[in-house]
C-alpha cells in the first residue's frame, strides 16, 4: 500500500540555522499539507499546498516558513532560522483530491532545537 | 473556529473486551467530516475510520465503529475484541465541507492514550 514518507526521522539543529523537511507524498495524490506537534500539546495545520501555491495556511505558517514542491515527487517545509519553540514533531500528509479525500499522514519528523 | 475535545488522555482495555473513547466537537457548520486517527508507538498516523456528518448511519471498519451524535457534537469510537495491536494514540479530526467554503485542514484533539492489558 503506498505511504508518505519523511525524511529524516529525526534532526537537531541550533537555533538560528536554516532546516529542511522532506516529504514524498503518494505518487497520484495532488493536495499536501503539513502539521505539527508540540510535545504534550494537539495536531495543530500549518500550510496547505496545490497546483504549486499555498492555497491556506494558519497564523503560526509565519515568514520564516515556506514550502516547495522542486520536482514530481519531494514536498519540503523550509525553516529558515530555527527558533526554541519550533521543536515539535512535523508531519506531512497528502490526499488525492481536496474535499471527500481522506488526508494520509508520513511517519513525522522530530525537530529538536538546541 | 471549530474545537475538538478528546477529554479522556488515557484509557486502557483487557485483551478482547470492548472500550469506547470519546469526542465532542464545536462547530456552527452542518456539513463536515470526522475522522479517528490511530498512532501507534511507531509513529505513523493511520486512518482508522471516516464519517461524512449528512450520512445518519454510523460507520463502521471491521472491530471498529463509531457513535455519530450530531445534535449532541459527539463522535465516539468503538473497539470490539480489542487486539494488543491497538495499543496506541487515537486522535479524534474534524475537517469542513469545502462545499460551504470551509478549510480544508484537520483540526485535532489531544489525543487519548489507549493502552490494551493482555
Amino acid at each position: 500500500e503506498p505511504e508518505v514518507t519523511q525524511t529524516p526521522s529525526h534532526q537537531v539543529t541550533q537555533m538560528g540555522q536554516e532546516v529542511i523537511l522532506r516529504c514524498v507524498p503518494i505518487s497520484n495524490h495532488l493536495y499536501f499539507y503539513w502539521y505539527r506537534q508540540i510535545l504534550g500539546q494537539k495536531v495543530e495545520f500549518l500550510v496547505s499546498f496545490y497546483n504549486n501555491e499555498i492555497s491556506e495556511k494558519s497564523e503560526i505558517f509565519d515568514d520564516q516558513f515556506s514550502v516547495e514542491r522542486p520536482d514530481g515527487s519531494n514536498f519540503t517545509l523550509k525553516i529558515r532560522s530555527t527558533k526554541l519553540e519550533d521543536s515539535a514533531m512535523y508531519f506531512c500528509a497528502s490526499s488525492a483530491t481536496s474535499g471527500r479525500d481522506t488526508q494520509y499522514f508520513g511517519p513525522g519528523t522530530r525537530l529538536t532545537v538546541l | 473556529a471549530q474545537t475538538v475535545t478528546q477529554s479522556q488522555p488515557e484509557m486502557s482495555v483487557q485483551e478482547a473486551e470492548t472500550v469506547t473513547l470519546s469526542c465532542t466537537y464545536d462547530t456552527s457548520e452542518s456539513d463536515y467530516y470526522l475522522f479517528w486517527y490511530k498512532q501507534p508507538p511507531s509513529r505513523q498516523m493511520i486512518l482508522v475510520i471516516r464519517q461524512e456528518a449528512y450520512k445518519q448511519q454510523n460507520a463502521t471498519e471491521n472491530r471498529f465503529s463509531v457513535n455519530f451524535q450530531k445534535a449532541a457534537k459527539s463522535f465516539s469510537l468503538k473497539i470490539s475484541d480489542s487486539q494488543l495491536g491497538d495499543a496506541a494514540m487515537y486522535f479524534c479530526a474534524y475537517r469542513s465541507s469545502l462545499t460551504q467554503g470551509g478549510s480544508e485542514k484537520l483540526v485535532f484533539g489531544k489525543g487519548t492514550k489507549l493502552t490494551v492489558n493482555p
